[in-house]
């Protein structure tokens, strides 16, 4: 099935860094969202965007849905050990109510 | 507030045979999705029931069928389980049908021998 191109693939950086990471689409999607899952547990919501060019935060978080709405971007500041996980994007076309996702970001933190 | 519940946890199945998983929303949600996850990939999207009915269908074999019932908790049956059936079933549960925030449950573990 249809997946989402998210750079990097994996990230290994040490605490207290900036991140940031994206997601493209060649489809224009109406509705972008960001969810972080940790091993064998289910994603975790993290934002919602619902309109081209909104910029939303999330404490440590900021995402942003592209103008031309076929990406999304989402960084992290000062990054901590719990930020440790995969990060998926994740976006709704018009008409349906299906999400399609990312391929995710591996984030990893180096001691 | 209790979110997203899934049951089993795990389970181990042979190929052939047929499965059910279960799902509880989150109290006042109305619309439930179902998603499978292969490791190392994101969630690819089955279905999507409200108010009982299907909503959407992602691009799966008709082995693949599922069900909401009155109180809005839903089933998701797989049929003749092929080894590649193996992976991660998400239920996602949301308030509305065009509420986009979907809440996830912790997944089934589906293995396939």
């Amino acid at each position: 099935g249809q997946q989402l191109n998210q750079s990097p693939q994996s990230m290994f950086i040490q605490e207290g860094e900036d991140v940031s990471m994206n997601c493209t689409s060649s489809s224009i999607f109406n509705t972008w969202l960001w969810y972080k899952q940790d091993p064998g547990e289910g994603p975790v919501l993290l934002i919602a965007l619902y309109k081209a060019g909104e910029l939303t935060s999330n404490g440590r978080l900021t995402a942003q849905f592209g103008i031309t709405r076929k990406d999304s971007f989402l960084n992290i500041s000062a990054s901590i050990p719990s930020d440790v996980g995969i990060y998926f994007c994740a976006g709704r076309g018009f008409g349906n109510e299906k999400l399609t996702f990312g391929t995710g970001t591996r984030l990893t933190i180096i001691p | 507030d209790a979110g997203v519940t899934q049951s089993p946890t795990h389970l181990i199945k042979t190929r052939g045979q047929h499965v059910t998983l279960r799902c509880s929303p989150i109290s006042g949600h109305k619309s439930v999705s179902w998603y499978q996850q292969v490791l190392g990939q994101g969630p690819q999207f089955i279905f999507q029931y409200y108010e009982k009915e299907e909503r959407g269908r992602g691009n799966f074999p008709d082995r693949f069928s599922a069900r909401q019932f009155p109180n809005y908790s839903s089933e998701l049956n797989v049929n003749a389980l092929l080894l590649g059936d193996s992976a991660l079933y998400l239920c996602a549960s949301s308030m509305g049908r065009r509420s986009y925030e979907q809440y996830f449950g912790p997944g089934t573990r589906l293995t396939v021998t």
